[in-house]
């Protein structure tokens, strides 16, 4: 088995650069995803980390620690937009098939 | 761009009735996956498909739900009694392959209300 954790809900200003931790426990590891859901909507793809360190894409960023079993993903510049759920998923060791995390809610003001 | 496509898109039915959702993937997509997604919470997987085989249904309860992929294409999930607990929204996701950590491409869901 595994679990995930991440934050419910964070709240962030127009503008601004808002960082979304997840940490998870799993017997193997096979790579961690990130996808974005908005309200109603399906999950979106927006990264996938192996290995350790920072992969940069545009205005999101994610960040994984394999010793520390931590990730967390950077917003840079934020838009209304970006307002969504952020799903945290890891593949439970033996499987490729990901795992997701309850997600976190982003609210983004002016 | 090449989507998911998923129906209905909503259905609204009365507990112990008998629903079913469909699903066409992207086109060479062998990897066929149904979750479902209570409110407030993350995708949950029930069934995994490689082209017309299950490969992972330990999730689905299998008393009132069924799955099948029959020529490795499109999908069909069913569900029979339908259940109070069971008003969820319904996601059907394809990808390349299962050999390893693949981007999976969501549908659009149908959100259930079983009253």
């Amino acid at each position: 088995g595994q679990n995930i954790d991440q934050p419910t809900e964070m709240t962030a200003t127009e503008g601004a650069i808002v960082q979304i931790n997840c940490t998870y426990q799993t017997s193997g590891f096979n790579g961690l995803f990130w996808y974005q859901q908005h309200a109603g909507e399906a999950p979106t793809f927006l990264s996938y980390n192996v290995l350790d360190g920072l992969e940069e894409k545009g205005r999101f960023s994610s960040f994984l620690s394999r010793s520390k079993g931590y990730s967390y993903l950077l917003l840079k510049e934020l838009q209304m937009k970006d307002s969504a759920s952020y799903l945290c998923a890891v593949p439970p060791g033996g499987s490729y098939i990901p795992t997701f995390g309850r997600g976190t809610s982003l609210i983004v003001h002016p | 761009e090449a989507e998911v496509a998923q129906s209905p898109r909503y259905k609204i039915t009365e507990k112990s009735q008998a629903v079913a959702f469909w699903c066409d993937p992207i086109s060479g997509h062998a990897t066929l996956y149904w979750y479902r997604q209570i409110l407030g919470q993350g995708p949950e997987l029930l069934v995994q498909f490689q082209d017309e085989s299950v490969v992972d249904d330990s999730q689905l309860p299998k008393d009132r739900f069924s799955a099948e992929r029959l020529k490795g294409v499109d999908s069909t999930l069913k569900i029979q009694p339908a259940e109070l607990g069971d008003s969820a929204m319904y996601l059907c996701a394809s990808s390349l392959g299962a050999g390893a950590p693949h981007e999976q491409y969501f549908g659009p869901g149908t959100r259930l209300t079983v009253t």
